[in-house]
C-alpha cells in the first residue's frame, strides 16, 4: 500500500518532444509529491513538486498534473532537450512517519537531438 | 556553501568486513535519512532520524546500523550481516516543517564488495 509504480522504465524523445512519465499511489496517507532528476554518478535534485489539494503546478518546461480521484501523478516536460537526459523519480511522502519520501522505480530519458 | 557531504566517494569491502559511510550536513536540519539505490529498484529506505540521538528502521534496515550523536552527522555502518551490500548509497536531509520542505541529497556513496 505504500508502493509508488511509475512507468516507463525508459523512455526515448526526440529534441523538441514532450516526455510524459506517470505515477500511481494507493495511500491515502501521501501529502505531498516531489519530482526528483539524478545524472549518472550525481545525487538526486528536487525538480519540481505538488501538494494533493492541487491540479496542476508548471514551472518553466516542466508540469505536474495531479489526479487525485485516479491516484496518479505525472511529470510533463515540454519542449525536450538533450541535457534533460537523466533519471527522473517520482516520490510521495508519508507526513506523520518523519517525512521519509516513497520512491518509484525511475525512468531513464534519453532525448536525442 | 549549505549542503550535504557524503565520504568517501568509492568504497571497497572485503567480505566479512563492517564498512562506514559518512553523512554530514550544514543545513540545520533535524531530519537525515539513508536510501540505497540499486538499478531498476528506484530509492530504498534504509534509516532514518527526526532528531538526534533517534532513528527508525526503515524498509531495508537488515545488516545496517546507524547513529545520531550529533544534528549534523547521520553515518551509516554496513555490517557483515547485509548479505548483498554492493549499491550506490544516499544520505539526505530535510527540514521538515511540514510544508513543501525539499530533500537534499549528497552525492552518494558507491559501495563494492571485493
Amino acid at each position: 500500500q505504500q508502493q509508488v509504480k511509475q512507468s516507463p522504465q525508459s523512455l526515448i524523445v526526440q529534441k523538441g518532444g514532450i516526455s510524459i512519465i506517470n505515477c500511481a499511489y494507493e495511500n491515502t496517507a501521501f501529502d505531498y509529491f516531489p519530482w526528483y532528476q539524478q545524472f549518472p554518478g550525481k545525487g538526486p535534485a528536487l525538480l519540481i513538486a505538488i501538494r494533493p489539494d492541487v491540479s496542476e503546478k508548471k514551472e518553466g518546461r516542466f508540469t505536474i498534473s495531479f489526479n487525485k480521484s485516479a491516484k496518479q501523478f505525472s511529470l510533463h516536460i515540454m519542449d525536450s532537450q538533450p541535457g534533460d537526459s537523466a533519471t527522473y523519480f517520482c516520490a510521495a511522502r508519508i507526513y506523520n512517519q518523519g517525512g521519509k519520501l516513497i520512491f518509484g522505480q525511475g525512468t531513464e530519458l534519453s532525448v536525442k537531438p | 556553501d549549505g549542503g550535504i557531504t557524503q565520504s568517501p566517494k568509492y568504497l571497497f569491502r572485503k567480505e566479512g568486513q563492517n564498512v562506514t559511510l559518512s553523512c554530514e550536513q550544514n543545513l540545520n536540519h533535524d531530519a537525515m535519512y539513508w536510501y540505497r539505490q540499486d538499478p531498476g529498484q528506484g530509492l530504498r529506505l534504509i534509516y532514518y532520524s527526526q532528531i538526534v540521538n533517534d532513528f527508525q528502521k526503515g524498509d531495508i534496515a537488515e545488516g545496517y546500523s546507524v547513529s545520531r550523536e550529533k544534528k549534523e552527522s547521520f553515518p551509516l555502518t554496513v555490517t557483515s550481516a547485509q548479505k548483498n551490500p554492493t549499491a550506490f548509497y544516499l544520505c539526505a536531509s530535510s527540514d521538515h516543517s511540514g510544508g513543501e520542505d525539499e530533500a537534499f541529497f549528497g552525492q552518494g556513496t558507491r559501495l563494492t564488495v571485493v
